[in-house]
Parts: structure tokens; sequence; C-alpha cells
């Protein structure tokens, strides 16, 4: 099975940089995901991981660390509208996913 | 149109009382998932189908059924619904034949069991 451990929430500043960290220990590691969720909404991907590094896609990064277990999803030059849930997710062997509580990022003006 | 749907998006039923959660998808996918989220506990998989004959228990399959009736269709039963099956539901969807295979969810089921 997997843990997975992300915090609860975070505030920032609009046009400000978040990072969002999660751990994870897993049984069979085959991928790292990160989704946005707005809230009443559907789960939407913005990132995926599977090898050691940095992938970068516009205003948005993720970080993965195998041998740490850790993973981080970089958010740059805040905008009201990610005000969102993010939420990590560890894939198994079997391409299960397993999700995290999820991070609710609060953007002020 | 949208890839993934589900019906119906909102539902209010009694304890006791049989309920199917219905998910059709355009995408061309084999894998399906069902998904319960709660406040706090994050997504949960119910149950998981990679192609049509094909039908696996998740995390939290107790008081669940599904049925695949088609490579696009995967239906979530409750045989007796209790209120703490108050949820939202989600269906996803994945292609096997893709490189990260990332899953792709439909707009969610809110059930409301009294």
């Amino acid at each position: 099975g997997q843990n997975i451990d992300q915090p609860t929430e975070m505030t920032a500043t609009e046009g400000a940089i978040v990072q969002i960290n999660c751990t994870y220990q897993t049984s069979g590691f085959n991928g790292l995901f990160w989704y946005q969720q707005h809230a009443g909404e559907a789960p939407t991907f913005l990132s995926y991981n599977v090898l050691d590094g940095l992938e970068e896609k516009g205003r948005f990064s993720s970080f993965l660390s195998r041998s740490k277990g850790y993973s981080y999803l970089l958010l740059k030059e805040l905008q009201m509208k990610d005000s969102a849930s993010y939420l990590c997710a560890v894939r198994d062997s079997d391409y299960k996913l397993s999700f995290g509580a999820g991070t609710t990022v609060t953007v002020r003006a | 149109d949208a890839d993934v749907t589900q019906t119906p998006r909102n539902r209010i039923t009694k304890t006791g009382k049989r309920i199917m959660l219905e998910c059709s998808q355009t995408k061309g996918h084999d894998r399906m998932y069902w998904y319960r989220q709660d406040p706090g506990l994050g997504l949960r998989l119910i149950y998981y189908s990679f192609d049509v004959k094909d039908i696996n228990k998740g995390e939290i399959s107790d008081g669940y059924s599904v049925s695949r009736q088609a490579q696009a269709k995967f239906s979530l039963s409750l045989e007796s619904a209790i209120p703490n099956q108050t949820a939202l539901y989600f269906c996803a969807t994945s292609d096997l034949r893709s490189d990260q295979e990332t899953q792709y969810f439909g707009p969610g089921t809110r059930l409301l069991v009294l």
C-alpha cells in the first residue's frame, strides 16, 4: 500500500510562488501525478514524474526524488484562479493510484 | 461534449435503497475506475476494470458492486445504501497504450443517503 502525506492548507499572495510538498511510502512505485481540483469539480491532470528530477510546464513545475520518497509541486506567478486543492497521487506496479488528502491553496490579492 | 460523463450528477436516497451510478466515456480507453471522495480523506479506489471481462476490488469495495457493460460503460451499484456512503463519487478512465497512462476524471456524482 501507499502512505502519502501533504500539508492540509497553504496561503499565498497573488504573484508569489508556492511549493507543495508530498512524501510517500510505497510498496511498488510506478510514477507520481499531481492533479488540481477546484471545489465541487473533477480533478484535472497537472503533471507526471517517473524519473528523478524537475518537470516544467509553464507556471507549474514538479520535482521527484525516488530515493527520498519525495515530490513537490511549484506554482509560480500565482493567480487568483490557482486557488484550489492540489492532489498528490502515487501509482503502484499494478497501475492503481493512491491519493493524498490534498492541499488547499488559497491565493490572496 | 465531455469525454467522461456521469449520471446522475446529484442523488438523494434513503437508507436501504438500491441505487446505480453510471459512467460513460468516448475516449476509447480500456481502463475504468470508480472512486469516492470524502472531506479530509482524499480519493479512495472502490473498483477498477482493465477491460470488459476484468473487474477488480479496490481499497474500499465493501457495500458496492460494479458492472462493465461495454468498453465505454462502467456502472457502480449500492445494493443497500447506508448514510456513511454519502460522498462525492468519481469515475475515471486511462489508456493502457499511452506512455503516462494518466487517469481522466468525470464530473462526479454527489450522493446523499438519508
